[in-house]
């Protein structure tokens, strides 16, 4: 089977620097997604790691450990409209993403 | 379209009637999900179509659960006799093609079942 783990709720300043965790277990590898969902609305795709290492876009950046099947998210320079919750995906694989529960990070002044 | 649509946005129903859910992909988008998603929850795997077809189920929750694509284009969930339990956000994303392509997701239906 498949499975991850990330924290459930992350708090961060304004302007500072929060990094998300995120551990799977899964039999077959594609990669590992992160999405962004605000409230109410739909997940947005944010990066995609299908080798090991650091990928960034912009303030995101994600990382990959095949070897430690684990990976984070870093978002830079938080601002309020950061507050959203933010899943780990397994994949795209073959036919669908499988996500994690999500981590509802809040941003406060 | 620019993006994936989704209709209704919201339906509440009557434990035990029928409803439909209807995706419109981004023009040209070969591969479509569907997922659900119960409040402070990750988002759940359904089905998926490749063209007009479903090659994996695998996530259907039960037999009141189906779907189905046409014109390699707009995609219908349909779940018969509601129960409670169907109470979630049913989101529908497209990908350029299968396999390792970003999804790009629609706004949702939120289905209330009374």
């Amino acid at each position: 089977g498949q499975s991850l783990e990330q924290p459930s709720e992350v708090t961060a300043v304004e302007g500072a620097i929060v990094q998300i965790n995120c551990t799977y277990q899964t039999s077959g590898f594609y990669g590992l997604s992160w999405y962004q969902q605000h409230d109410g609305g739909a997940p947005t795709f944010l990066s995609y790691n299908g080798l090991d290492g650091l990928e960034e876009t912009g303030r995101f950046s994600s990382f990959l450990s095949r070897s430690d099947s684990y990976g984070y998210l870093l978002l830079q320079e938080l601002q309020m409209k950061d507050s959203a919750s933010y899943f780990c995906a397994l994949g795209p694989g073959a036919n669908n993403l499988f996500f994690g529960t999500g981590t509802r990070l809040t941003v406060i002044p | 379209g620019a993006g994936v649509s989704q209709s209704p946005s919201n339906k509440v129903t009557e434990k035990g009637k029928d409803v439909e859910l209807r995706c419109d992909p981004i023009s040209g988008h070969t591969a479509l999900y569907w997922y659900r998603q119960r409040l402070g929850q990750g988002l759940e795997f359904l089905i998926y179509f490749q063209g007009n077809s479903a090659p994996d189920k695998s996530g259907l929750p039960s037999d009141r659960f189906s779907a189905e694509r046409t014109g390699e284009s707009v995609s219908t969930l349909t779940i018969q006799r509601t129960q409670q339990e169907d109470s979630a956000v049913y989101l529908c994303a497209s990908s350029v093609n299968r396999g390792r392509e970003t999804q790009y997701f629609g706004p949702g239906t939120r289905l209330l079942v009374l």
